[in-house]
């Protein structure tokens, strides 16, 4: 099945900052890889995907890329802010078109003012 | 509803006791996924349910974990016997088709088992 290794656990950074996570996986058929923001006491809220068929993707401040050969792909968020404090998970399908998702460990972000 | 809902948000239960957890999906979404998250963890797939039926329930840790869907929407996630090892947070996940894309979360069951 699918494995998904994700890096660091932990991130701390000064507000405004760059904070990149990463993330790799197993299945060289996935071809889904959406990004997962889970604050405290609240389920994981989707924050970006990207598809295989792209390198790159971006929505204001975060952007994720994606190399299909190495099977890595990224989370970058510029310009940090307090808010963005919280557990970042990535993830992969399974397999091409099979919709279950498999998850990292998780990145705990902290931003300080 | 406009979200994922579960109840209860909180369970404690006596090992030993059964327990049921219940998750009530976007309304249309026709896929319903169970992960389990333990402390400091990340998501463990349990099952998936297509409309009613389960095409993968590979992730069911034991024969005392069972799930149904009925008419297409509410998931009711059954643990038997409970032991202090099940203790984690439950959380239900729908989509709208298989493939298109992400989930959608509840905010999951804390199950507390002592």
């Amino acid at each position: 099945g699918e494995n998904v290794e994700q890096h660091p656990s932990t991130l701390s950074v000064q507000e405004g900052d760059s904070a990149v996570i990463k993330c790799t996986y197993s299945d060289s058929a996935s071809n889904y890889f959406p990004w997962y923001k889970q604050e405290l006491g609240k389920g994981p809220q989707l924050i970006i995907d990207i598809r295989s068929n792209v390198g790159e993707k971006k929505d204001q401040r975060i952007a994720v890329t994606l190399n299909k050969t190495a099977k890595h792909f990224s989370l970058h968020i510029t310009e940090t802010q307090p808010e963005d404090s919280a557990v970042y998970f990535c993830a992969a399908n399974l397999n091409s078109g099979y919709s279950t998702l498999t998850f990292g460990k998780g990145t705990m972000l902290l931003v300080s003012p | 509803g406009a979200g994922v809902s579960q109840s209860p948000s909180n369970k404690v239960t006596e090992k030993g006791k059964d327990v049921e957890l219940r998750c009530d999906p976007i309304s249309g979404h026709t896929a319903l996924y169970w992960y389990r998250q333990s402390l400091g963890q990340g998501l463990e797939f349990l099952i998936y349910f297509q409309g009613n039926s389960a095409p993968d329930k590979s992730g069911l840790p034991s024969d005392r974990f069972s799930a149904e869907r009925t008419g297409g929407s509410v998931s009711t996630l059954t643990i038997q016997r409970t032991q202090q090892e099940d203790s984690a947070v439950y959380l239900c996940a729908s989509s709208a088709l298989p493939s298109t894309g992400g989930y959608t979360f509840g905010s999951g069951t804390r199950l507390t088992v002592v």
